[in-house]
């Protein structure tokens, strides 16, 4: 079943503005991860951050985690045509590793 | 640099022919995930590996099996492909150091 869900599931922003996306999941998580996908290409694992921990950076990436809300952010300032992609939200739980996947969100940012 | 390769990039079958997809990892971890992600949808796990321990995902179609004859290697095998199955399939490990996942660049599956 469908830990994350992404919001919003389509974003437009021009070169050099800030884009915040946001991901909301049900049940007690182990981390939180956040990866990029080029169109028709796998996935890159962009930051992890841990359910112990609030806010993490790489970067021009920053990542906020509020477990009480159950929901994390990822901001990417400075954004530039070339972080056009969609971006995905996993969430770890449990003594294994496996990851659950959202639906994603399309990027575009536009030269 | 380590690494996660599979092949073919794209793959056309035939409805009902079987077909296998294979993926190589050159990070010699012992765990390894199968995904396949429909279009415009999130990534679902088929099943993984731990070493040869081989997990199912409840939901997982009898259709799709997997063999993994080393560390190295591991085979994504779809029995009777149906117009359903038509996605496009990510083979992962785990990085280690806290960098989450690395993935291959996916084998886009067309049934026909």
């Amino acid at each position: 079943s469908q830990q994350g869900e992404e919001d919003p599931q389509a974003l437009s922003i021009q070169e050099g503005e800030n884009a915040t996306m946001n991901c909301s999941y049900k049940t007690s998580i182990n981390n939180l991860q956040w990866y990029r996908q080029n169109s028709g290409r796998g996935l890159v694992h962009l930051i992890l951050i841990r359910s112990n921990e609030r806010e993490k950076h790489s970067g021009r990436l920053r990542v906020t985690l509020d477990t009480s809300k159950k929901s994390s952010s990822l901001l990417i300032t400075a954004s530039r045509a070339a972080d056009t992609a969609s971006y995905f939200c996993a969430t770890g739980t449990g003594a294994n590793s496996k990851l659950t996947f959202g639906k994603g969100i399309t990027l575009s940012v536009r030269p | 640099d380590a690494m996660v390769i599979q092949n073919p990039r794209y793959q056309v079958t035939q409805f009902g022919k079987p077909v296998t997809l294979s993926c190589s990892q050159t990070l010699n971890h012992n765990v390894m995930y199968w995904y396949q992600q429909k279009s415009s949808q999130a990534p679902k796990l088929l099943f993984h590996y731990y070493d040869k321990d081989f997990n199912n995902e409840a939901d997982t179609p009898d259709n799709f099996q997997s063999r993994r004859p080393n560390t190295s290697f591991c085979f994504l095998d779809i029995r009777s492909p149906g117009l359903g199955d038509a996605a496009m399939y990510l083979c992962a490990t785990e990085t280690g150091g806290g960098y989450g996942y690395t993935f291959g660049s996916g084998t886009r599956l067309t049934v026909v």
